[in-house]
């Protein structure tokens, strides 16, 4: 059973507005990922993190950032949404101490920009 | 770079029928190979995984097997089930990266 926890489970906002999507997980991992799923179900990486203090782009552009303070905590902020956002956002994290590392996925944060 | 690619779905089947969904992958090196799992609403779930060429994985009646020759890791079952209804992702794991294919849905009708 995975121990990472995303909030919104859905979100609806207008255009223009600033968000975060939480990112939980109480498993001590030091890898973090965030991937954005569009409607064809494809995965893009678009953020990752090592650990306290680290955060890396992923391989697609994003206009979002995130933040890596505590370990188990690693949130995204879009600081102005547009309905280009649209989409499903999945965070993951991993042990990066196991190599062949397994992910343990979130169950998603579903956003609407209007 | 490193990619996967995976048939595209949707795969249609009748409940107690065979399944095969295709991956083959490009890579330098020796990448660990896996297969996640979508259920409708959910977040990904390993699946199962390979580490090595011949290595089989296997899972709730599914599996794989790393197939160096080939660069495939194709995911079987014998007899799929209504409950196995979801989209399938192949993904592998090379120096520093997890990459996905772009997944493929299956429905499994009574």
């Amino acid at each position: 059973e995975a121990d990472i926890y995303q909030t919104p489970r859905y979100l609806v906002i207008g255009t223009g507005k600033k968000i975060t999507l939480e990112c939980s997980q109480t498993m001590g991992h030091d890898k973090m990922y965030w991937y954005q799923q569009d409607p064809g179900m494809e995965l893009h990486l678009i953020h990752y993190s090592y650990g306290v203090n680290s955060t890396e782009k992923g391989d697609l552009s994003s206009e979002s950032t995130v933040s890596r303070i505590r370990t188990e905590h690693f949130p995204l902020t879009l600081e102005s949404a547009r309905p280009s956002h649209t989409s499903q956002y999945l965070c993951a994290s991993s042990d990066r101490h196991i190599t062949n590392e397994k992910l343990f996925f979130g169950s998603g944060t579903q956003l609407s920009v209007l | 770079g490193d990619s996967v690619t995976q048939m595209e779905g949707p795969v249609t089947l009748s409940e107690e029928a065979f399944l095969t969904i295709n991956c083959t992958y490009t890579a330098t090196g020796y990448p660990s190979l896996f297969w996640y799992v979508q259920y409708p609403g959910e977040g990904l779930q390993l699946l199962l995984k390979a580490t090595k060429a011949d290595d089989k994985g296997s899972n709730k009646g599914f599996e794989a097997t790393y197939r160096k020759e080939t660069t495939s890791f194709h995911l079987e079952k014998g007899s799929v089930q209504v409950s196995d209804s979801a989209v399938y992702f192949c993904a592998l794991h090379n120096t520093d990266k997890l990459i996905f294919g772009t997944g493929t849905r299956l429905q499994v009708f009574p």
